[in-house]
């Protein structure tokens, strides 16, 4: 099991939004981190500071977080936004990952 | 461009020591500024933190890790590495360096190597 709990999946249309929840008492009073992993890649930071992005990561990509879950938000998703994605939180130095979600783009 | 590329064997037996490093191009991992981790994925599973280093060899590990898991850290080749001692099948996975920030917002992971992947098999 996880301290951060998250759908194993989430299917969208293409043009759609994406919405991928994170839950965890972890989270509560912090921001949470989110990963982007596609097929045989390695993760690649996609959020930070709640809300922030890496340069290179599409402004379609959003964060929030609200009391104890976190939520990545992927506007107007594109066929190449298919991966699996990850959130991240910290506590007393040790950082923990959600178990991920698939994101499906039908 | 920052760049972590992992090096270490791809196949490994029961009980034998693995010996894991990244080598860290495009920065110093001498800077105050972050630390040097290691994570893994093991097959078809989810992200695990290890543990990390900070420049002046204070380390931090997981405590869901056992102690045969350690970190070190080679300034002069600019490399940190990850041994693990007595190894089983359950340590087959893919194995990631990684930078880590610590901000006020938090700890997290900026930059990650291509990882490397460890079997244990007899």
């Amino acid at each position: 099991s996880y301290d951060l709990r998250q759908p194993p999946s989430v299917s969208v249309s293409p043009g759609q939004t994406a919405t991928i929840t994170c839950s965890g008492d972890r989270l509560r009073g912090k921001f949470a981190f989110w990963y982007q992993q596609k097929a045989a890649q390695s993760p690649r930071l996609l959020i930070y500071q709640n809300n922030k992005r890496p340069s290179g990561i599409p402004e379609r990509f959003s964060g929030s977080t609200s009391g104890s879950t976190a939520t990545l938000t992927i506007s107007g998703t594109q066929p190449t936004d298919e991966a699996d994605y990850y959130c991240q939180a910290w506590d007393s130095s040790t950082k923990v990952f959600g178990g991920g979600t698939k994101v499906t783009v039908l | 461009q920052l760049q972590l590329q992992e090096s270490g064997p791809g196949l490994m037996k029961p009980a034998e020591t693995l010996s894991l490093s990244c080598t860290v191009s495009g920065g110093s991992i001498s800077s105050s500024n972050y630390y040097w981790g290691w994570i893994r994925q093991s097959p078809g599973k989810g992200l695990e933190w290890i543990g990390s280093i900070f420049f002046n060899g204070n380390t931090y590990y997981n405590p869901s890790f056992p102690s045969r898991f350690s970190i070190s850290l080679d300034t002069s080749k600019n490399q940190f590495s990850l041994k693990v001692t007595s190894v089983t099948a359950a340590d087959t996975a893919v194995y990631y360096c990684v930078r880590e920030v610590a901000d006020p917002y938090g700890y997290y992971f900026d930059y990650w190597g291509q990882g490397t992947l460890v079997t244990v098999s007899s």
